[in-house]
Order: C-alpha cells, then sequence, then structure tokens
C-alpha cells in the first residue's frame, strides 16, 4: 500500500529536550516537505526536499532541521524543543506527474512541548 | 501575512444541496491551486487542482472555479453528501516553483442528513 508513515504519532517533550520526528514513503517520491498545523494558520511549510542531499527552508524553519540522506526518509529534527512548537505536524510526499503536484501526506504527529 | 484565505471557518450545508467553499489569495504570482480534504486524525487527502491558464476543472461532484483577476477561487460540490463532512483546506504555488505551497486556515464542512 502506497502510503507515508510518520512516528511517533503522539509525543510529549519537555523544554530542551532533542527529539526527532521520522518520516518515511514507499512511493519513491523525490519530493518530500514537512508541514505545521495551527488553529487559524492552516498548514505552514517548515522545510522541503527536492531530493536527496537537498533540502531548502519553507516559511516557518526557525527551530527545526531536517536532513534527507535516503530518498524514502525525510526526518525533522527539534535540537532544543520550545512551547511554541507544540503543534500538529505533517510529512508529505510527491512526484511531479502530468503537470499536477499533489501532495500525499502522512497521519500527522501531535507534539506537546511544556 | 497570510497569502492565501479562507475566510469561513465554518459552513453548514443540508445533504443534497450544493456546497461553496471559498478561497482568496494576495499573490499574484500564485498559478497553481489545490483542494484538500481533511479528516479528524488523519492527513489531508488531495481532491482536484487547477492551473490558472483554466477557469473550471471538474472532477465527479467537484468543481474548482478559478477566477484571476479577483484571485478568488471556488470549490463547488455537488450534491454534498454526509461523507463530505470534513475541513478542505486551498493551496496555492507559485509557477516554476512547485516546491513551496501555501495553505489556507481551512473551512469545516458540515453536511446535514
Amino acid at each position: 500500500e502506497a502510503q507515508v508513515t510518520q512516528n511517533p504519532r503522539y509525543l510529549i517533550t519537555v523544554t530542551g529536550k532533542k527529539l526527532t520526528v521520522t518520516c518515511s514513503q514507499n512511493m519513491n517520491h523525490e519530493y518530500m516537505s514537512w508541514y505545521r498545523q495551527d488553529p487559524g494558520l492552516g498548514l505552514r511549510q517548515i522545510y522541503y526536499s527536492m531530493n536527496v542531499e537537498v533540502t531548502d527552508k519553507g516559511d516557518v524553519p526557525e527551530g527545526y532541521k531536517v536532513s534527507r540522506k535516503e530518498k524514502r526518509n525525510f526526518p525533522l529534527i527539534l535540537e532544543s524543543p520550545s512551547p511554541n512548537q507544540t503543534s500538529l505536524y505533517f510529512c508529505a510526499s510527491s512526484k511531479p506527474s502530468r503537470g499536477t503536484y499533489e501532495q500525499y501526506f502522512g497521519p500527522g504527529t501531535r507534539l506537546t512541548v511544556t | 501575512d497570510q497569502q492565501v484565505k479562507q475566510n469561513s471557518p465554518s459552513l453548514s450545508v443540508q445533504e443534497g444541496r450544493i456546497s461553496i467553499l471559498n478561497c482568496d489569495y494576495t499573490n499574484s504570482m500564485f498559478d497553481y491551486f489545490l483542494w484538500y480534504k481533511k479528516y479528524p486524525a488523519e492527513g489531508p487527502t488531495f481532491l482536484i487542482s487547477i492551473s490558472s491558464i483554466k477557469d473550471k476543472n471538474e472532477d465527479g461532484r467537484f468543481t474548482v472555479f478559478l477566477n484571476k483577476s479577483a484571485k478568488h477561487l471556488s470549490l463547488h460540490i455537488v450534491p454534498s453528501q454526509p461523507g463530505d463532512s470534513a475541513v478542505y483546506f486551498c493551496a496555492a504555488s507559485r509557477k516554476y516553483n512547485f516546491n513551496k505551497f501555501y495553505f489556507g486556515s481551512g473551512t469545516k464542512l458540515n453536511v446535514k442528513p
């Protein structure tokens, strides 16, 4: 089954404790991206990657890091989480086809930083 | 400042009637637009898209209309079904930069049986 998986689905942590949210896709997609969803703000793009070893900032990259060492994986790293990073996070992937750029989203990771 | 806006946080419609969800954008460089549907505890799923060279795109019960001069797009669902109850996000992208996407804040649609 074609899918994007994220782990963990739920995470409660404390300020300053480094964490990683993993994202993996099995569709051989070149493009992957991370978003955060906050009430009233919709989804905001954090980072994206066009392919292995190619990453770039989205709209809200501060406080986050990413890496793309393999095509299928795109982890999101919070080196020193803060309460304002409490949010719902989505990973997505896509492969341009016939001029469309629809993205396939993972199920989300709800992060709470206390 | 949000470049894509959905000014109606919620919409309630009777089953069988038309649902119209609206989206406005401010960046005239946007030329590719998408709608996603999101159920609780799931990720968004792609619904329909439109390129700026068109003003209408249909897929079954779903039609997206684009008014470039007004920087406005709308999603029509006809007829609406209870299973359509979800949050709908519109998104936009710029020509030659299909890597960055800008989403609206979403509209929660409730279709009453």
